[in-house]
C-alpha cells in the first residue's frame, strides 16, 4: 500500500543554518503531497502542498518540490529560526485519506 | 483558525469505562476525520465521515465507534477503554473531496487510560 518515509529525528541545528528534512513516498499514480507542522500542544497545520510532478510548494520560507522520478518531497529552508522548532510531517493524499510519515522533530538552538 | 473545537482537551479514566470525545466545527465542512497520534507511529486514521450518518472505518478502527447526527459534530466513542487506547486524538475537517484537498486539524484531546 501507499506509504511515506521521512528521516528520523530529532534534528538539531543552530539558528540561521540550512535545513533539509528528507521525505520519500510509495504510491501508485500521482498523489498530492503535503508538509504539516505541529507546534507543542497544538494540532497539525498545513505548511505547504504540491499537487503534481515538478510543482514547488512554498510558505514561510520553507520549500519542497514534488519529484516524481525520485518519489521525493524534501522540505528545505535556507535560514532557520528558533521559532521553527516543531515536529514536521510529510504526507500524501490518497482517495481523500491522508497518509502521514512518522514525523521529524526539529530543535533550533539560538 | 479552522473553527474546530475538540472536547475535552484532557481526560483521565479507568480501563473498562466508556469514553466519548467530541469534535465540533463551525465551517460547515462535509468531511470529518478522527486520528490518533502515538510516538513512532505518526498519525493514524481511526474513522471518517463524508456527511451526516455516513461514516466508515479507517486503519485502526477496532475498539472505536463514531456517530455523526449533525454536520457540525463528529463523536468518537471508546466502548470499553483499554490502556492501549491511551493516546492523543485529533479531529480534522476537509472542505471537499479530491486528492489536492488538505485537512485542517483541531488542537487534540490527550486521553489517559489507567
Amino acid at each position: 500500500g501507499d506509504s511515506v518515509t521521512q528521516m528520523e529525528g530529532p534534528v538539531t541545528l543552530s539558528e540561521e543554518a540550512f535545513l533539509t528534512i528528507n521525505c520519500t513516498y510509495t504510491a501508485t499514480g500521482y498523489p498530492s503531497l503535503f508538509w504539516y507542522v505541529q507546534y507543542p500542544g497544538e494540532g497539525l497545520q498545513l505548511l505547504l502542498k504540491a499537487t503534481k510532478a515538478d510543482d514547488k510548494g512554498s510558505n514561510k520560507g520553507f520549500e519542497a518540490t514534488y519529484r516524481k522520478e525520485t518519489t521525493s518531497f524534501h522540505l528545505e529552508k535556507g535560514s532557520v529560526q528558533v521559532s521553527d522548532s516543531a515536529v514536521y510531517f510529510c504526507a500524501l493524499n490518497r482517495d481523500d485519506k491522508i497518509i502521514f510519515g512518522k514525523g521529524t522533530r526539529l530543535h533550533i538552538l539560538p | 483558525d479552522a473553527g474546530i473545537t475538540q472536547s475535552p482537551r484532557h481526560k483521565v479514566t479507568e480501563t473498562g469505562t466508556p469514553v466519548t470525545l467530541r469534535c465540533h466545527q463551525t465551517e460547515n465542512h462535509r468531511y470529518m476525520y478522527w486520528y490518533r497520534q502515538d510516538p513512532g507511529h505518526g498519525l493514524r486514521l481511526i474513522h471518517y465521515s463524508y456527511g451526516v450518518k455516513d461514516t466508515d472505518k479507517g486503519e485502526v478502527s477496532d475498539g472505536y465507534s463514531v456517530s455523526r447526527s449533525k454536520t457540525e459534530d463528529f463523536l468518537l466513542t471508546l466502548e470499553s477503554a483499554t490502556s492501549s487506547q491511551t493516546s492523543v486524538y485529533f479531529c480534522a475537517i476537509s472542505l471537499d473531496r479530491g486528492s489536492n484537498q488538505p485537512q485542517h486539524f483541531g488542537d487534540g484531546t490527550r486521553l489517559s487510560i489507567l
